[in-house]
């Protein structure tokens, strides 16, 4: 089973720049979910998609941040204009679609961002 | 604002050794407990998952839950080098499966 890809590993930008980064979850999971981590911190979530709805986007600095996932599958982060504080790891994961509480979350590589 | 609180470390044992890990959680209503393994410059991998009180072992890897007391805990047996990692105390919040991070204790194992 294929996991979870993302897009590019590594990018610098200069503040005031736009990015955008690109996430494909694992074939057949409905929710797919957008993390920022700082060095030194945990994850924070920043958005959670279920199919091509969003859930959860109270930590995403919406002047900012804009994430879409058209058609259910894949999706994009896109950060505009960036920040020096936005130099961070952006992590996506993914699980099933299951009213379980507490279905594991599989995570990406990750794209390493730094904002100079 | 639910939190997880985690000592950062390091935390260093030698090999063979017991490594206990603890956190505790803010939010009451939380019902899943996870604990994430995150090697230096990779993404965080489940290594235990524990919703109700008590013990649950699987191999080397012992989870502990007190709900009343807000507390989880980790414990690894005979820790190894490759144990090497930040370990992340995580709790569910809310219908959607949502999770909070805790910032992550380093463990150094040492041979």
């Amino acid at each position: 089973e294929a996991g979870v890809a993302q897009s590019p590993r590594y990018k610098i930008i200069e503040k005031r720049q736009s990015v955008a980064f690109w996430c494909n979850p694992i074939s057949g999971h409905a929710t797919l979910y957008w993390y920022q981590q700082i060095l030194g911190q945990g994850p924070k979530l920043l958005i959670q998609f279920q199919n091509n709805g969003v859930v959860d986007d109270s930590q995403l600095p919406k002047d900012r941040f804009s994430a879409e996932r058209l058609k259910g599958v894949d999706s994009t982060l896109k950060i505009q204009p960036a920040k020096l504080e936005d130099s961070a790891v952006y992590l996506c994961a993914s699980s099933p679609i299951n009213y379980r509480v507490g279905y594991e979350q599989y995570f990406g590589p990750g794209t390493r961002l730094t904002v100079t | 604002q639910k939190e997880v609180e985690q000592n950062s470390g390091p935390l260093s044992v030698p090999e063979g050794a017991i490594a206990s890990l603890n956190c505790t959680y803010s939010d009451r209503g939380s019902q899943s407990f996870f604990w994430y393994r995150q090697y230096s410059g990779k993404s965080p991998e489940l290594i235990m998952s524990i919703y109700s009180n008590g013990d649950k072992e699987d191999g080397r890897f012992t989870a502990q839950l007190n709900k009343a007391s807000q507390y989880v805990s980790l414990l690894i047996r005979d820790s190894q080098p490759s144990d090497s990692a930040t370990y992340l105390c995580v709790m569910t919040s809310g219908g959607y499966n949502k999770l909070i991070f805790g910032a992550g204790t380093r463990l150094a194992v040492h041979p």
